[in-house]
C-alpha cells in the first residue's frame, strides 16, 4: 500500500459503544495529524502528533482519545459519542514543519462515522 | 486568527474553458504557505498546488496555476483546459510559516465540469 490509509472507511455506532479510527502512512513522516469534516462546517484540526508526542490539541471532548504508538500509526479512540460527532474523520501526514516542500500534508480518504 | 474564505459554494464550467476559484484569507502573518487540495467524491483530499508567501512568483502545476496577490490577500486557483476528471470540491487552505502545523481551510467549491 502507498500513501495513507484509513480503516475502516464507513462505521456506524451507538452511543454507548466504543470503537477505534485507525490510520497508516508509508510515506516515511513523522508528524500524523486528525482531521474532522462536518457537513456545515470547514475542515478543522483535531489533534497533532510529532515524532509520536501530541503537540496540538484543539479543544476537542474527551471522548475523542487519540494514541500514536509510533511514527506511521495514528488511532482514534471513540466513546459514548453524540449524534453531533456523525462526520469524515481525515488523517493526514507530514514531515515536521521546516522540512521544505516535505511539511506538505498528504490525507488518506477519511473514515465516515455516523451515530446512532 | 486566521481565516479562509471561499465566496463561490458551487461553480461549473464546460469542459475544455478555463474557470478561476476564488480564496481570499486575513492574517497579520508575513511568512505562511498556501494550498489548494480537491476531494473528489472517493473523499480522498489530494494536493493541487502549494505557494509560499515569501515567493513573488505564481505557483503552477500543469493545467493549475494561481494567482496569488499578497497585498490583497487573495489565492485564486486557475484551471485550464478542464477536464471531467476535475469535477471536485476545492479547498483553499493557509498554513502558518512557524508554529502551529494546522491547516486552515474555506469551506469549499464544488466544481461541476459540464461535458
Amino acid at each position: 500500500e502507498t500513501g495513507v490509509t484509513q480503516t475502516p472507511r464507513h462505521l456506524v455506532m451507538g452511543m454507548t459503544n466504543k470503537k477505534s479510527l485507525k490510520c497508516e502512512q508509508h510515506l516515511g513522516h513523522n508528524a500524523m495529524y486528525w482531521y474532522k469534516q462536518s457537513a456545515k462546517k470547514p475542515l478543522e484540526l483535531m489533534f497533532v502528533y510529532n515524532f509520536k508526542e501530541q503537540t496540538e490539541n484543539n479543544s476537542v471532548p474527551s471522548r475523542f482519545s487519540p494514541e500514536c504508538p509510533n511514527s506511521s500509526h495514528l488511532f482514534l479512540h471513540l466513546h459514548t459519542l453524540q449524534p453531533e460527532d456523525s462526520a469524515l474523520y481525515l488523517c493526514a501526514s507530514s514531515q515536521p514543519p521546516g522540512a521544505g516542500d516535505t511539511d506538505t500534508q498528504y490525507f488518506g480518504p477519511g473514515t465516515r462515522l455516523t451515530v446512532l | 486568527a486566521q481565516t479562509v474564505t471561499q465566496s463561490q459554494p458551487e461553480m461549473s464550467v464546460q469542459e475544455a474553458e478555463t474557470v478561476t476559484l476564488s480564496c481570499t484569507y486575513d492574517t497579520s502573518e508575513s511568512d505562511y504557505y498556501l494550498f489548494w487540495y480537491k476531494q473528489p467524491p472517493s473523499r480522498q483530499m489530494i494536493l493541487v498546488i502549494r505557494q509560499e508567501a515569501y515567493k513573488q512568483q505564481n505557483a503552477t502545476e500543469n493545467r493549475f496555476s494561481v494567482n496569488f496577490q499578497k497585498a490583497a490577500k487573495s489565492f485564486s486557483l486557475k484551471i485550464s483546459d478542464s477536464q471531467l476528471g476535475d469535477a471536485a470540491m476545492y479547498f483553499c487552505a493557509y498554513r502558518s510559516f512557524q508554529g502551529a502545523q494546522k491547516l486552515v481551510f474555506g469551506q469549499g467549491t464544488r466544481l461541476t465540469i459540464n461535458p
